[in-house]
C-alpha cells in the first residue's frame, strides 16, 4: 500500500538530547513537510523540500534540522535548542502540482514528550 | 497572527442534523482553500477543497461554501453521522511560490450525536 510511514510513534526524551523522527512515503512525492501541532492550535509548518537536496524553513524551524537525501526520506531531528518540544509531529507529501491545490498526504504523525 | 481562525473550538450536533463549521482568513494571497479531518492519535486525512474562482464546491454529503469578500468560509455536512466525529482543520494555500504551503486553522473539535 502507497503512503507514509512516521517513527516512532511515541517518543520520550530527557532535557538536553537530540532525537530524530523518521518519516518515508513511497507515493513517489516530490514535496514533503514537517508540521507540529500543540493543543488548542492549528498545525505549524517547521520545514518543507520540494525536490531532494533542497529544503525550506517553515514557520517555526528554530531548534530544528531536516535532511532531504533520498526523495523517500525526510527526517526532523529535534535538538536540545528547542525550547518547547513536547508536541504532536505530523509529516506531509505532495504531488508535483501541490503549487495548484496544496492537498497533502499526512502520516500518523509522532508524539515527542519531553521528561 | 493568525491568518486562518476558526473560532468555535467544538460543536455538538444531533445524528441526522446539519454540521455546520466555520473559518475565517485575513490573507488576500490565499487561492485555495481545504478541509481536512482528524481523528485522535492520527494524521489528518483530506475531505474537500475549493478554489477561490468558485463560491461552492460539493462531494456527497459534504459542501464547502466560500465568500470572498467576507473572508469566509463552512463546511456544511448533511446529514451529520456519529462516524463524522473528529477535529476539522479549515486550511489554506497561498499557490504560486508557496508551493503547498498550507496555513492551518485551529481546528473545531466535531461531535454528532445518535
Amino acid at each position: 500500500d502507497g503512503g507514509i510511514t512516521q517513527s516512532p510513534k511515541y517518543l520520550f526524551r530527557k532535557e538536553g538530547q537530540n532525537v530524530t523522527l523518521s518519516c518515508e512515503q513511497n507515493l513517489n512525492h516530490d514535496a514533503m513537510y514537517w508540521y507540529r501541532q500543540d493543543p488548542g492550535q492549528g498545525l505549524r509548518l517547521i520545514y518543507y523540500s520540494q525536490i531532494v537536496n533542497d529544503f525550506q524553513k517553515g514557520d517555526i524551524a528554530e531548534g530544528y534540522s531536516v535532511s532531504r537525501e533520498k526523495k523517500e526520506s525526510f527526517p526532523l531531528t529535534v535538538t536540545s535548542a528547542q525550547k518547547n518540544p513536547t508536541a504532536f509531529y505530523l509529516c506531509a507529501s505532495g504531488p508535483s502540482d501541490i503549487v495548484l491545490t496544496g492537498e497533502l498526504f499526512f502520516g500518523e504523525g509522532s508524539r515527542l514528550t519531553v521528561l | 497572527d493568525q491568518q486562518v481562525k476558526q473560532n468555535s473550538p467544538s460543536l455538538s450536533v444531533q445524528e441526522g442534523r446539519i454540521s455546520i463549521l466555520n473559518c475565517d482568513y485575513t490573507n488576500s494571497m490565499f487561492d485555495y482553500f481545504l478541509w481536512y479531518k482528524k481523528y485522535p492519535a492520527e494524521g489528518p486525512t483530506f475531505l474537500i477543497s475549493i478554489s477561490s474562482i468558485k463560491d461552492k464546491n460539493e462531494d456527497g454529503r459534504f459542501t464547502v461554501f466560500l465568500n470572498k469578500s467576507a473572508k469566509h468560509l463552512s463546511l456544511h455536512i448533511v446529514p451529520s453521522q456519529p462516524g463524522d466525529s473528529a477535529v476539522y482543520f479549515c486550511a489554506a494555500n497561498a499557490g504560486g511560490t508557496s508551493y503547498g504551503k498550507l496555513t492551518f486553522g485551529q481546528g473545531t473539535i466535531l461531535t454528532v450525536h445518535p
